[in-house]
């Protein structure tokens, strides 16, 4: 199993709202990333976990609150977001942080819309 | 430094012709470059990857050339396909540790039939 699925694939929330998105693997890997993807733009790393830790937090502003519960899920938690934060919000994995492999898999990806 | 830089922002080729994507950057520290593709709608998917002790790596139609003194890489895409119309990034970083992608700015590549 190769693949890093995300729910829901879709999203519309009002700013008040509080929400979130699901990602889950089952390659054994043990880092794992949040991206955030506007359109004609590359992917921007706003999250890193190692080992379920996180371990980079690109100045992300708190109404994004990341989770992992365990090695195979990643969750991002969403909370009086503004409508600038509208985007794809990608999660990947690779295996261990400090071996050789450095493949990164992404989702599909959340499309976010906050009205 | 962090920047990778990555041209043309868009490119029209005909089917069966060669696509040409250019990257540059300025990290001496980067030792790992991939580039990924990516469909409309879809997560970046790892096309193909290169480390800087090789000049060229090729895996069927896609050739990725790496100039470690200019600090340039490009993909080559032979005999391009319709099917190939998608945007491409290059990326860049470290092998080790938490393995941090500096994306360049993309391109949209369109292959006409």
């Amino acid at each position: 199993d190769t693949e890093v699925t995300q729910t829901p694939k879709h999203l519309v929330m009002g700013m008040t709202n509080k929400k979130s998105l699901k990602c889950e693997q089952h390659m054994g890997h043990r880092a794992m990333y949040w991206y955030k993807q506007k359109a004609k733009k590359p992917p921007e790393l706003m999250f890193v976990y190692s080992y379920e830790k996180l371990s980079i937090n690109e100045s992300v502003p708190s109404r994004f609150s990341p989770e992992c519960p365990n090695s195979s899920l990643l969750n991002l938690h969403l909370h009086a977001l503004q409508p600038e934060d509208s985007a794809l919000y990608l999660c990947a994995s690779s295996q261990s942080p400090g071996l050789e492999l450095t493949e990164q898999f992404f989702g599909p990806g959340t499309r976010l819309t906050v009205l | 430094q962090q920047q990778v830089k990555q041209s043309p922002q868009s490119l029209i080729v005909q089917k069966g012709g060669i696509s040409i994507i250019n990257c540059a950057y300025e990290n001496t520290a980067f030792d790992y470059f991939p580039w990924y593709q990516q469909f409309p709608g879809k997560g970046p998917a790892l096309l193909i990857a290169i480390r800087p002790d090789v000049s060229e790596k090729k895996e069927g139609r896609f050739t990725i050339s790496f100039n470690k003194s200019a600090k340039q890489f490009s993909l080559h895409i032979m005999d391009s396909q319709p099917g190939d119309s998608a945007t491409y990034f290059c990326a860049a970083s470290k092998r080790t540790g938490f393995q941090k992608l500096v994306f360049g700015t993309g391109t949209r590549l369109l292959v006409s039939p």
